[in-house]
């Protein structure tokens, strides 16, 4: 299975801030990357697909990356609506596997 | 629109069989998967299987021998079975609408089942 190695696993920001969060892919998956946004008690939310695509409705500070086996998603100018759980998800093959998740909190 | 809505029992005895309905609506069953991830309490996601559009499944190697999906797309619903229940099993079951190249873009709300006696 390929395992994506999500970090970190706790991001202190502060409003206003860049931001950045990143998964390691354990095998190549090519641009097979999304991102997703978890409010607490809410289904996971689109955020990013095909590593650097923005979902429909994505405020533009959003943006997604790809360095190798390295996929980043960038928020420019943390808004507070904007704290919540990341998770990326590896869709090249099955099984899916997400990251650990990365838990955006107020500093 | 797209809409998937779980259902189920809230609370499922140790040992026991879990069985879940996705109902699905503004889409086909026959035009894009359907998959099943599940998230423990304070914990990640983790994916379950899939029902591909032409009605093969695919699982995760470590549910694989307790997990069933099926589906009746006359109804727009899929089903999850799960055996041999234990407290791990403790999560928010979600469907999400699935296409090759193109996964989870749409989600149920989820269920809570909790395993205890």
């Amino acid at each position: 299975d390929i395992q994506m190695t999500q970090s970190p696993s706790s991001l202190p920001a502060s409003l206003g801030d860049r931001v950045t969060i990143t998964c390691r892919a354990s095998q190549d998956i090519g641009n097979y990357l999304r991102w997703f946004q978890q409010k607490p008690g809410k289904s996971p939310r689109l955020m990013i697909y095909g590593a650097t695509n923005l979902a429909n409705g994505v405020p533009s500070r959003f943006s997604g990356s790809r360095s190798g086996s390295d996929y980043s998603l960038t928020i420019n100018s943390l808004e507070s609506e904007d704290m919540a759980i990341y998770y990326c998800l590896q869709h090249n093959e099955y099984p899916f596997t997400f990251g650990s998740g990365t838990k955006l909190e107020i500093k | 629109q797209v809409q998937l809505k779980e259902s189920g029992p809230g609370l499922v005895q140790p040992s026991q069989t879990l069985s879940l309905t996705c109902t699905v609506s503004g889409f086909s069953l026959t035009s894009y998967h359907v998959s099943w991830v599940r998230q423990p309490p304070g914990k990640g996601l983790e994916w379950m299987g899939v029902i591909w559009t032409g009605g093969s499944t695919a699982y995760n190697s470590l549910l694989k021998s307790r997990l069933s999906i099926s589906r009746d797309t006359s109804k727009s619903q899929v089903f999850l079975k799960m055996n041999s229940l234990q407290t791990e099993d403790t999560a928010t079951y979600y469907c999400a609408r699935d296409r090759a190249g193109s996964p989870f873009d749409y989600w149920g709300q989820g269920v809570m089942v909790t395993v205890s006696s």
